[in-house]
């Protein structure tokens, strides 16, 4: 089993819509939990932290569900820009930041 | 602000040959990671640096060797490059476990 697992997608949405991607990690000691957004043929970058109470910044929302060991992304009201790959991402044993394959989303017009 | 900077951003190799990816970061960050991203495989952690001194394998650090020089560099090599050394390789730094880590570029090798 992969320490973190996605849905590799695509999701392909029209404009406006809500998505929700979810991720699942096997480490019940892992701490830390990010998304991270990786446009095409360019380097990672953080999308935002997950908190153990949730975390949300305008059109996303992040949870994290510790018993279960998945995190959730929702983005509503999709954008075309928000068209990319979203990276899960999970802390094993304090510094070594583990990377799902990602979910490619699409938006279209 | 630079950031992370990785250098070269391309690179072709023979089956053979040897290179050092260089990476700094101009964040005072103490961690340092590399990775390599392959199609549908994610990224996958090579090794990384807690901090200035110590490095660690990851998940997959066969044929590669790193050198964490100061505080700011880490660099990667590859000894005898082969073709399944073929991908997009990413230099990364954060303070710690739980902070967000930035990324260099990219170095996009090719072996053949």
């Amino acid at each position: 089993r992969k320490e973190v697992e996605q849905d590799p997608g695509p999701f392909n949405v029209p404009e406006g819509a809500t998505v929700a991607f979810n991720c699942t990690y096997s480490n019940s000691a892992s701490q830390s939990f990010f998304w991270y957004r990786q446009d095409c043929r360019k380097e990672p970058k953080l999308l935002m932290s997950v908190y153990s109470s949730g975390n949300e910044d305008g059109r996303f929302t992040a949870q994290l569900n510790r018993a279960s060991q998945y995190i959730s992304l929702l983005i509503r009201d999709s954008k075309l820009s928000d068209s990319a790959t979203y990276l899960c991402v999970v802390n094993k044993y304090g510094n070594k930041l583990v990377f799902g394959a990602g979910t490619i989303l699409r938006v279209k017009s | 602000n630079a950031g992370v900077t990785q250098t070269p951003k391309f690179q072709v190799l023979k089956t053979g040959q040897s290179m050092t990816l260089q990476c700094a970061q101009d964040m005072n960050h103490n961690s340092m990671y590399w990775y390599r991203q392959d199609p549908g495989m994610g990224l996958r952690l090579i090794y990384y640096s807690a901090s200035e001194g110590t490095t660690d394998k990851g998940e997959v650090p066969n044929g590669y060797n790193v050198s964490r020089l100061n505080k700011r560099e880490f660099s990667l090599r590859l000894e005898s490059a082969a073709p399944s050394q073929t991908s997009v390789y990413f230099c990364a730094s954060s303070e710690g476990w739980n902070t967000e880590a930035f990324f260099g570029q990219g170095t996009r090798l090719t072996v053949v």
